[in-house]
């Protein structure tokens, strides 16, 4: 299975900061890459598919990048309300998530 | 509005059966353009696909879980279900159905989740 390594585990910023996440799957995944935002108690809800595409609705703020084995996840300001857990998901070969990323 | 919503038991005694139901309304499960799948989080922890299905019996499982799992789709009842076998407390998790794009592959509909605890 191809595994998926998400860093950092966990982050602390303020408001306005610029947070960025990584995923390193452990082969080529081409650009077959999805991130998502977890609030507690509540289910995942997709952002960003194919490593940069943004879903309609979700704010400008958020952009994700790269291709291959190395991608980031990028917040340009932080807001209070993107307090959340973040996961990067491959589906080059079935799915895997990567271990998630919680920002404080 | 396309809705997932899963049921089953809660509580699960160890090496017994964990069998979940995800109903789909508001849409067809009977399309080519998705998969249906169950993804799982421990308590405190991340997010784990167990497996998916296509409205025509194809399965993909996870290599770790593939002894275990079954997964089956019931298009005249619009649901489809889990079947996890043998568990011990580390199936303890709550457990989701989601939508996937056979495309994107991304999950776009997910139910509100199903804790499921394993003990005696």
């Amino acid at each position: 299975d191809i595994q998926m390594t998400q860093s950092p585990s966990s982050l602390s910023a303020s408001v306005g900061d610029r947070v960025t996440i990584t995923c390193q799957a452990s082969r080529d995944i081409s650009n077959y890459l999805n991130w998502y935002q977890q609030k507690p108690g509540k289910a995942p809800k997709l952002l960003i598919y194919d490593a940069s595409n943004l879903v309609t609705g979700v704010p400008s703020r958020f952009s994700g990048s790269g291709s291959g084995t190395d991608f980031t996840f990028t917040i340009s300001s932080l807001q209070p309300e993107d307090i959340a857990t973040y996961y990067c998901q491959q589906y080059d070969t079935l799915v895997t998530f990567g271990g998630g990323t919680k920002v404080e | 509005q396309l809705q997932l919503q899963e049921s089953g038991p809660g509580l699960v005694k160890p090496s017994e059966t964990l069998s979940l139901t995800c109903t789909v309304s508001g849409g067809s499960i009977s399309s080519s353009s998705y998969y249906w799948g169950w993804i799982r989080q421990p308590p405190g922890k991340g997010l784990e696909w167990i497996g998916s299905m296509s409205y025509s019996g194809s399965t993909y499982y996870k290599s770790s879980l593939k002894s275990r799992v079954t997964i089956s789709v019931d298009t005249s009842k619009n649901q489809f279900s889990l079947k996890l076998n043998s568990v011990t407390a580390a199936d303890t998790a709550l457990y989701y159905c989601a939508r996937r794009s056979v495309i994107r592959g991304f999950f776009d509909y997910w139910g509100q989740g199903n804790l499921v605890t394993v003990s005696s």
